[in-house]
């Protein structure tokens, strides 16, 4: 059974770039069949889609974090990271990873990380 | 402001049907499948039925689900105290590009 966790800091400066890794075993990232991506949750708040990457290197992004989050994926390593820049207190929220299948006829997000909160203040 | 759209509640008693709708447009549900998400609380989302209307392994029948045009429903049967969590409906958006999902529905269990 495939497992992914998130890892990095939980407390990050306004105007700071967070960086989060997530590390997957029993599958791997290298997988044709799946993308790999980033999903997060503000208190008290619905799930906010970030983006997704492919193993190829190939990347989509929510449009309203596009100019500052980049997605990217190690092969060596076997995990996926998130970059997003410019933070600000709305930034605030449990960071989960997921492995997503999106191909025709199947778009769906069918393993989770435990998630990982990101606070942002100075 | 969520792109699809979902009740914000749901409430029933053990052994109730309960549904929850999600609606959106041609752009996404129109265009393709849609799955829903179980939290519960404190918990990561756990998926609950994919491709509109199917099971993960491990996933009881008494949650189902269904599409028609561009509104999805999940239907949970048999309520049981343990389904009180938050449900999310999820799919790809062709006009952004990218994935949207349901602002959810807290379901409670009287």
């Amino acid at each position: 059974q495939p497992q992914l966790q998130e890892s990095g800091p939980g407390l990050v400066k306004p105007s700071e770039t967070l960086s989060l890794t997530c590390t997957v075993s029993g599958d791997s990232v290298s997988s044709s069949s799946y993308y790999w991506g980033w999903i997060r949750q503000p208190p008290g708040k619905g799930l906010e889609w970030i983006g997704t990457v492919y193993y190829t290197g190939s990347a989509y992004y929510n449009p309203s974090l596009k100019s500052r989050v980049s997605i990217s994926v190690d092969r060596s390593k076997n995990q996926f990271s998130l970059k997003l820049n410019s933070l600000t207190a709305a930034d605030t929220a449990v960071y989960y990873c997921a492995r997503t299948r999106q191909v025709p006829k199947y778009f769906y997000m069918d393993v989770w990380g435990k998630g990982t909160t990101v606070t942002v203040s100075s | 402001q969520s792109v699809l759209t979902q009740p914000p509640s749901a409430s029933g008693t053990p052994g109730q049907r309960v549904t929850i709708s999600c609606s959106g447009s041609s752009s996404n549900i129109g265009s393709h499948t849609v799955s829903w998400y179980q939290q519960l609380p404190g918990t990561a989302p756990k998926l609950l039925i994919y491709s509109n209307d199917q099971w993960p392994s491990g996933v009881p029948d008494r949650f189902s689900g269904s599409k028609s045009g561009t509104s999805a429903s999940l239907a949970i049967s048999g309520l049981q105290s343990e389904d009180e969590a938050d449900y999310y409906c999820a799919t790809w958006d062709d006009s952004l590009n990218g994935w949207v999902f349901g602002g959810g529905t807290k379901l409670t269990v009287l």
